[in-house]
């Protein structure tokens, strides 16, 4: 695999569900990132993280988790999500945390709608 | 704050005709980068287009060519030569110094035949 990988591709969850999103990166970047994109809102950047230590957060619910275990995986845990959190979630990763947006790679992204 | 807009939610174009797609950003940061985003029914943003605002010319790749207005603070896409595959969402979106990006709400660009 190259790239930017996100799996699963599509997820259905009950607001009760606990789920996780995955994603992983083969280009050898030291900096991932969290993005939604929702039908209603632009897309915005939910947490960044710098040599698996996160960086960023901009105000994200305490419903979304972010874990990097390493500088090739980010994972998302979903738990108690409302029906408002239905989007698509955007991976993307860079060479490090001060690259700019174009040195973004992103991933397929996962959508998810929460029932 | 930072915010983009892109006024148009949909724009339909013939193939081989040329399109321009409108962007307007507000910011105070005195050094913003300007980018442009396709992306398909797939799913991933695909990186089209970059301007910085000390930038002297306007940027171009290929059939893409930002037409940037610092004074009116518009960074327009131009596509020239549309293809069929052009068809997807187009997004404007912003960085400054914050490292934080702020995305439009999209353009859903049709080609027709």
């Amino acid at each position: 695999e190259t790239g930017v990988t996100q799996t699963p591709r599509h997820l259905v969850m009950g607001m009760t569900n606990k789920k996780s999103l995955k994603c992983e990166q083969h280009l050898g970047h030291n900096a991932m990132y969290w993005y939604k994109q929702s039908a209603k809102k632009p897309l915005e950047l939910m947490f960044v993280y710098s040599l698996e230590e996160r960086v960023e957060n901009n105000s994200v619910p305490s419903r979304f988790s972010p874990e990097c275990p390493n500088s090739s995986h980010l994972f998302l845990h979903l738990h108690t999500l409302q029906p408002e959190d239905s989007a698509l979630y955007l991976c993307a990763s860079s060479h490090d945390r001060g690259a700019t947006l174009y040195e973004q790679y992103f991933g397929p992204g996962t959508r998810l709608t929460v029932t | 704050a930072q915010k983009i807009t892109q006024t148009q939610p949909g724009m339909f174009v013939q193939e081989k005709e040329a399109v321009t797609l409108d962007c307007t950003y507000d910011t105070s940061d005195p050094s913003y980068g300007l980018f442009w985003y396709k992306q398909p029914s797939s799913g991933e943003m695909i990186f089209l287009i970059y301007q910085g605002s000390y930038d002297q010319q306007n940027a171009t790749e290929g059939r893409y060519s930002l037409n940037f207005q610092k004074a009116r603070k518009s960074a327009n896409l131009v596509i020239s030569a549309s293809q069929l595959g052009d068809s997807a969402m187009y997004f404007c979106a912003g960085l400054g110094g914050s490292y934080i990006p702020t995305f439009g709400r999209g353009t859903s660009l049709i080609v027709h035949p």
